[in-house]
């Protein structure tokens, strides 16, 4: 099955600097690739997501990048504000029928200091 | 309007009880799911239903059932509660297809003395 890995498990930085989360996976036929957010006692919210037939995507302040060869994606946080401290979750899911549940990574825990 | 609605929002009972929790979509979802969140924040499948038929069991104990009575819907039952049960149990629906977001309720906070 499917395994994803995430560094760092918490990362500390100054408001207006940039984040930078990195997943790797292990299956090859994985195609789909969101990130979530989850805040203290919150739901996981989907905050970008990428698909395997595109390099990078970006929303704003956030960007995803892909490399489906080296099988990772990175999530990349500019001008990080206060309110962007939380939980971030890569995943990876495979596309076709039958299986398509989440495998999440183990977190990565962001602080933004103001 | 809440998208994916759970029911209880927190869940405190007695080791060997058994217990049942609700999911509601109204995103017109086919695809729904139950994710165990234990106390080191890690996300796990545990079952996912697709039109009200199971497609995925992930080695879960068999004292967890989940229901799907129709494709708006996914209940987890489970039975004989156990200490290592106490999690966040969430809810989650998706349209059926590869590359599909999923919507997560709010979860059900599970506490068992």
């Amino acid at each position: 099955g499917e395994n994803v890995e995430q560094h760092p498990s918490t990362l500390s930085v100054q408001e207006g600097d940039s984040a930078v989360i990195k997943c790797t996976y292990s299956d090859s036929a994985s195609n789909y690739f969101p990130w979530y957010k989850q805040e203290l006692g919150k739901r996981p919210q989907l905050i970008i997501d990428i698909r395997s037939n595109v390099g990078e995507k970006k929303d704003q302040r956030i960007a995803v990048t892909l490399n489906k060869t080296a099988k990772h994606f990175s999530l990349h946080i500019t001008e990080t504000q206060p309110e962007d401290s939380a939980v971030y979750f890569c995943a990876a899911s495979p596309s076709g029928t039958g299986r398509r549940a989440l495998t999440f990574g183990s977190g990565t825990r962001l602080q933004v200091q103001p | 309007d809440t998208a994916v609605s759970q029911t209880p929002k927190y869940l405190v009972t007695q080791m060997g009880n058994d217990k049942s929790i609700k999911c509601e979509q109204n995103l017109g979802h086919d695809t729904m799911y139950w994710y165990k969140q234990d106390s080191k924040k890690f996300l796990k499948i545990m079952f996912s239903y697709n039109n009200k038929e199971l497609i995925i069991n992930e080695t879960v104990p068999n004292r967890f059932s989940p229901k799907s009575p129709d494709k708006a819907h996914l209940n987890l039952h489970i039975n004989s509660l156990e200490l290592g049960d106490s999690a966040v149990y969430f809810c989650a629906s998706s349209h059926t297809g590869g590359n599909q977001p999923q919507h997560f309720g709010d979860g059900t906070r599970l506490s068992i003395l």
